[in-house]
This record gives structure tokens, C-alpha cells and sequence, in this order.
């Protein structure tokens, strides 16, 4: 396994399009994250799923963005009508939820980089 | 949405200088974590701390685990020019959620 993947890598769309992305995490890994990156700012959490299920939505994630994990494999992130505000990179990352207790460990992705026009 | 404080937030030295970078946060985590990014790449794992006052090491990396649980230290020791990138800190919760959240992040760049 080579680690989580993410695609496309790059993105550039204009604004009021919809964009796509896709994560595939570590196999194994029960837990995805999606978070969000602009320049020169550390990452920002946006949602996670364990398993198909989606557990926690941040205040970032306005109505326009929707997130799915289907078969609790890959996920994939949407953002309707983009705007300009979107630009950013988006990074996704995995982990294993073990026993209660066992502190999981996150492993990102190379991140998918959205510029919207 | 929430950022931890980390400073510098850049550095320039030279090749062979021993750097160091904190994080500090209002808020109580459990497990600490540093990672460093090069552009247009995700964060990479470099170093762990899952208690107070924890000392841990990684060839030349060595990070510390606040007592408060408020803050936490990474140093690098002779740095190299594959060092240079953006360190973030992270701090996580457990037994819930255990979203990351992370630094305002450290520029370091080795002058030649």
C-alpha cells in the first residue's frame, strides 16, 4: 500500500461550476478526514467519516459542499456553485480506530489544489 | 475555525544550526503532533507525543509534551537542506472526535 491518494491533484474551474474530488485512503483505515488549506494557514478540519458514516461536519462545510463515503472505502467531496473563497487545497487523510483508548495516527494525502476563476 | 499559535513563523539559518519552533493553544490536548509539509504536498508524520512531559525523539528531531498539556516544543538538531518546509504542529482530542487541529505553521529556510 502507498499510502492515501487523492485526485485530481489540480483543479481550475470557474466560478459557479461544480467540482468533484476523490480520496482513497490507507486500506484498512475505518476514519477519513477532509480538511481544507489556504495560503500560508495550517489545515482546517472540515468533516470525517468512520466506516460510511459521517460523524462531524465543521461550520466551514457550507450547504454548497457535501461529502460521501459510500462503501466506507473511498470518499469523494463536492463543492457546488464554486466561488472564488473556495481556492484553496484540500487534503485528505486516514486512520485506524482501534480499541477505545489507541491513539490513532493521521496520514494526509498529497491534497487536490482548487482554483476557482 | 481554530489555530493553534506556533512561532517563529519563519526562520533563516545555516546549514548546521540547531532550530527551534513551539505551539502553544487555550485549549487541553492529549496527544501532540508535528508534521512537515513540502509544497504542494500533505503534511507528513514526523513526531507523536501522547503524555505530559513526554520527551520524544526522531533522528534528529526531538519534541516535547507540555506538563500543562497547553503547548508543545520541537527541535532540530544540525539541520540539513532536505529540512526546509513548513513544520505544523497539531493537537488532537481522543475518545471522540479526534480531528487534528493545527499551527499557523513554521517556514524554515536554510541560507547557504
Amino acid at each position: 500500500d502507498t499510502g492515501v491518494s487523492q485526485n485530481p491533484r489540480h483543479k481550475i474551474t470557474k466560478r459557479g461550476q461544480n467540482v468533484t474530488f476523490r480520496c482513497d485512503p490507507i486500506s484498512e483505515h475505518n476514519r477519513l478526514y477532509w480538511y481544507r488549506q489556504t495560503l500560508g494557514q495550517g489545515p482546517e478540519f472540515l468533516t470525517y467519516f468512520q466506516n460510511e458514516a459521517q460523524l462531524e461536519k465543521s461550520r466551514l462545510l457550507s450547504d454548497r459542499f457535501s461529502a460521501e463515503r459510500p462503501k466506507g472505502s473511498f470518499s469523494t467531496l463536492e463543492i457546488q456553485r464554486t466561488e472564488q473563497g473556495d481556492s484553496a487545497m484540500y487534503l485528505c487523510a486516514s486512520s485506524i480506530r482501534g480499541h477505545a483508548g489507541k491513539t490513532e495516527t493521521q496520514y494526509f494525502g498529497p491534497g487536490t489544489r482548487l482554483l476557482v476563476l | 475555525g481554530q489555530q493553534l499559535n506556533q512561532s517563529p513563523q519563519s526562520m533563516f539559518i545555516q546549514e548546521g544550526e540547531d532550530v527551534s519552533m513551539n505551539c502553544t493553544s487555550s485549549s487541553i490536548f492529549n496527544t501532540w503532533l508535528w508534521y512537515k509539509q513540502d509544497p504542494g504536498e500533505g503534511p507528513v508524520l514526523l513526531i507523536a507525543l501522547y503524555k505530559a512531559g513526554e520527551l520524544t525523539s526522531n533522528g534528529r528531531l526531538t519534541a516535547q509534551f507540555g506538563i500543562t498539556r497547553k503547548d508543545s516544543f520541537l527541535n532540530i538538531s544540525a539541520s540539513i537542506p532536505s529540512d526546509v518546509g513548513i513544520y505544523f504542529c497539531a493537537g488532537q482530542q481522543l475518545f471522540g472526535n479526534e480531528k487534528l487541529t493545527f499551527g499557523t505553521g513554521t517556514r524554515l529556510t536554510i541560507i547557504p
